[in-house]
């Protein structure tokens, strides 16, 4: 069983466009994450969300809007693309911040192409 | 100065080489710290943890300094499979644990 999983993989869509990303956990865990990897392969947080509830927004545009519908589940909609939004977009979950010793484990990414 | 710093490599080293890698972290209060290994076009996953008395998994080997505020991981006998990126991973307390991830440094272990 997958336990972070995410879809699309990939995602080539033009500049203007509105896209979202899915990402469910089974792992039972309270906090969820999303990540954007440029292409300088630096890992940097957007988002965190503890039991459906907004934790971490690091500065990061609000074009881009999570959504978490339930704990298991976090999802990214992200509006008018521009080029600088490709990436790759990880989503990841752990125990969260209670916890000095959270591991985080990682979807499989999804690669944004922005044309 | 970056919260994280990795030297980015890349290392190319043979197989069968002993290659290390250093991470320094900016934050004294820093509480917890990891190796995560990303393969190319993978997801980073953990790798191991570090502990202040320095902890060893087969042939990787990791180590604290707080003085210093490094960490470093080490790898004997390399082999072809250990090529990807290793990135350092701190967590520090700033109200609720953060989770800062290095750049990554690049291995290379070739034939």
């Amino acid at each position: 069983d997958t336990a972070v999983s995410q879809t699309p993989k990939y995602l080539v869509t033009q500049m203007g466009n509105d896209k979202s990303i899915k990402c469910e956990q089974n792992l039972g865990h309270d906090t969820m994450y999303w990540y954007k990897q440029d292409s300088k392969k630096f890992l940097k947080i957007m988002f965190s969300y503890n039991n459906k509830e907004l934790i971490i927004n690091e500065t990061v545009p609000n074009r881009f809007s999570p959504k978490s519908p339930d704990k298991a589940h976090l999802n990214l909609h992200i509006n008018s693309l521009e080029l600088g939004d490709s990436a790759v977009y990880f989503c990841a979950s752990g125990y969260g911040q209670a916890y000095s010793t959270d591991t985080q484990y990682f979807g499989p990414g999804t690669r944004l192409t922005v044309l | 100065r970056k919260e994280v710093e990795q030297d980015p490599g890349p290392f190319n080293v043979p197989e069968g080489a002993t290659v290390a890698f250093n991470c320094t972290y900016s934050n004294s209060a820093s509480q917890s710290f990891f190796w995560y290994r990303q393969d190319c076009r993978k997801e980073p996953k953990l790798l191991m943890s570090v502990y202040s008395s320095g902890n060893e998994d087969g042939r990787f080997t990791a180590q604290l300094n707080r003085a210093s505020q490094y960490i470093s991981l080490l790898i004997r006998d390399s082999k072809l499979s250990d090529s990807a990126t290793y990135l350092c991973v701190v967590i520090y307390n700033t109200g609720g644990f953060k989770t800062i991830f290095g750049a990554g440094t690049r291995l290379f272990v070739k034939a």
